[in-house]
């Protein structure tokens, strides 16, 4: 069984500022994969970054990085210069190697606000 | 590319009654849909796994009679809500699993469909 813990039920943010979100999980999985989700008001849900467990380079996308120490079982989700456009609901998740088991194991979501 | 649409995106109906919504990939294959459902200020929960040409894997705790999942072909899978009550009001979404090889393998996410039964 997987679980995923999102500790920060609200984070604020200034526009152009950084924030992390702190994601922590636990799996008896050997090959499993992370997740950062977004879910803005309309409720759509956008894949933001992804890590494989057996990288240890973490990845980015823009202005999105992750932290992943794979020993502490911990995947944060820095935002770097903060747009309004970043309000939203982000979700972690992680989820198991592929095939028709590849299911997503979602945290409680983090709601990040960001004041212009 | 990689979009998923669901319809309706908002229905209501009466108690009792029958309601199906459709989830398709409009760009890509998947034999492997999910069905989550979301209440207001929660998280996604997984109700089913929905393969093309088999039947639906259900979570523990999911009525498998109420919420029926048929997966037709590779691009639909669908969810009726059989003999609705308000207490199955809430947020479905759904997911489409794209397999574009090994470590790109991702689910892809509906807009979502909000569910109101008087």
């Amino acid at each position: 069984a997987q679980t995923v813990t999102q500790s920060q039920p609200e984070m604020s943010v200034q526009e152009a500022e950084t924030v992390t979100l702190s994601c922590t999980y636990d799996t008896s999985e050997s090959d499993y994969y992370l997740f950062w989700y977004k879910q803005p008001p309309s409720r759509q849900m956008i894949l933001v970054i992804r890590q494989e467990a057996y990288k240890q380079q973490n990845a980015t996308e823009n202005r999105f990085s992750v932290n992943f120490q794979k020993a502490a079982k911990s995947f944060s989700l820095k935002i770097s210069d903060s747009q309004l456009g970043d309000a939203a609901m982000y979700f972690c998740a992680s989820g198991r190697g592929g095939g028709s088991n590849y299911k997503l194991t979602f945290g409680k979501g983090t709601l990040l606000t960001v004041n212009p | 590319g990689a979009v998923v649409s669901q319809h309706p995106s908002w229905v209501i109906c009466k108690s009792g009654t029958s309601v199906k919504i459709e989830c398709r990939s409009l760009d890509f294959q998947a034999t492997t849909m999910f069905w989550y459902r979301q209440f207001p200020k929660q998280s996604l929960m997984l109700m089913a796994t929905s393969n093309e040409g088999s039947k639906a894997t259900y979570e523990q705790g999911v009525e498998k009679d109420k919420f029926l999942i048929n997966h037709a072909s590779l691009t639909l899978s669908t969810l009726t809500v059989t003999s609705a009550h308000p207490e199955d009001s809430s947020f479905y979404i759904c997911s489409a699993f794209l397999i574009a090889g090994g470590s790109t393998d991702t689910q892809y996410f509906g807009p979502g469909t909000r569910l109101t039964v008087l």
